[in-house]
């Protein structure tokens, strides 16, 4: 069974600083991903960046990164730049093996300040 | 890029009343189509997903007689919440894959329905 962890319910980050967001996970399958999707006050998920258990480089989308260390088992988004609209929640999460579906964590609160 | 569009994107309707929500992709043919339940403050939990042309299969603790789905196109799925009552209440949405088998295709989401049954 997968498990994925986000361990900061709550991050503050100062505008124009980088800010690291936390996952950890847990699977038994060789191959999988790791996406990343921001949620705004409004409800919509939005796509931000995908990481495979096989890809050799660490994941980069404009100023989202993934610092991915497979053998700890962690794939941390790094958001440089925090602009004041990234203030919202971010969710981890892994697609099953059996069905497609994601698996989230708990999320994490973002909210950068002036 | 792919587009999900949801209707309704707020429901408020008395306790007893079925409430129906619509999901389509817009420009892609989705085979399976994902219905997720998220209360406040909490994360996202896959409820069921949707099978074109077969019957959902739904997740541990989720009543299938309470919610019923229906995938009878490529574009389009459906949730009915019957008999709804206030802890239906919740923010529901849905996603949906052009390639679900592929696992590095993004899931593409609905911007959801926020529904609250009095």
């Amino acid at each position: 069974a997968q498990k994925i962890t986000q361990t900061q319910p709550g991050m503050f980050v100062q505008e124009k600083e980088a800010v690291t967001l936390d996952c950890t996970y847990d699977t038994s399958d060789q191959s999988y991903g790791l996406f990343w999707y921001k949620q705004p006050s409004s409800g919509e998920m939005i796509f931000l960046i995908y990481q495979g258990s096989y890809d050799e480089q660490n994941a980069t989308e404009g100023r989202y990164s993934l610092n991915f260390q497979k053998a700890r088992k962690s794939a941390n988004l790094v958001i440089s730049a925090s602009q004041l609209g990234d203030s919202a929640m971010y969710f981890c999460a892994m697609k099953r093996n059996s069905g497609y579906a994601l698996n989230f964590g708990k999320g994490t609160s973002l909210l950068v300040t002036p | 890029g792919a587009v999900v569009s949801q209707h309704p994107s707020w429901v408020i309707c008395k306790s007893g009343t079925s409430v129906k929500i619509e999901c389509r992709s817009l420009d892609f043919q989705a085979t399976t189509m994902f219905w997720y339940r998220q209360f406040p403050k909490q994360s996202l939990m896959l409820m069921a997903t949707s099978n074109e042309g077969s019957k959902a299969t739904y997740e541990q603790g989720v009543e299938k007689d309470k919610f019923l789905i229906n995938h009878a196109s490529l574009t389009l799925s459906t949730l009915t919440v019957t008999s709804a009552h206030p802890e239906d209440s919740s923010f529901y949405i849905c996603s949906a894959s052009d390639r679900a088998v592929f696992s590095n295709q993004p899931q593409h989401f609905g911007d959801g329905t926020r529904l609250s049954i009095l």
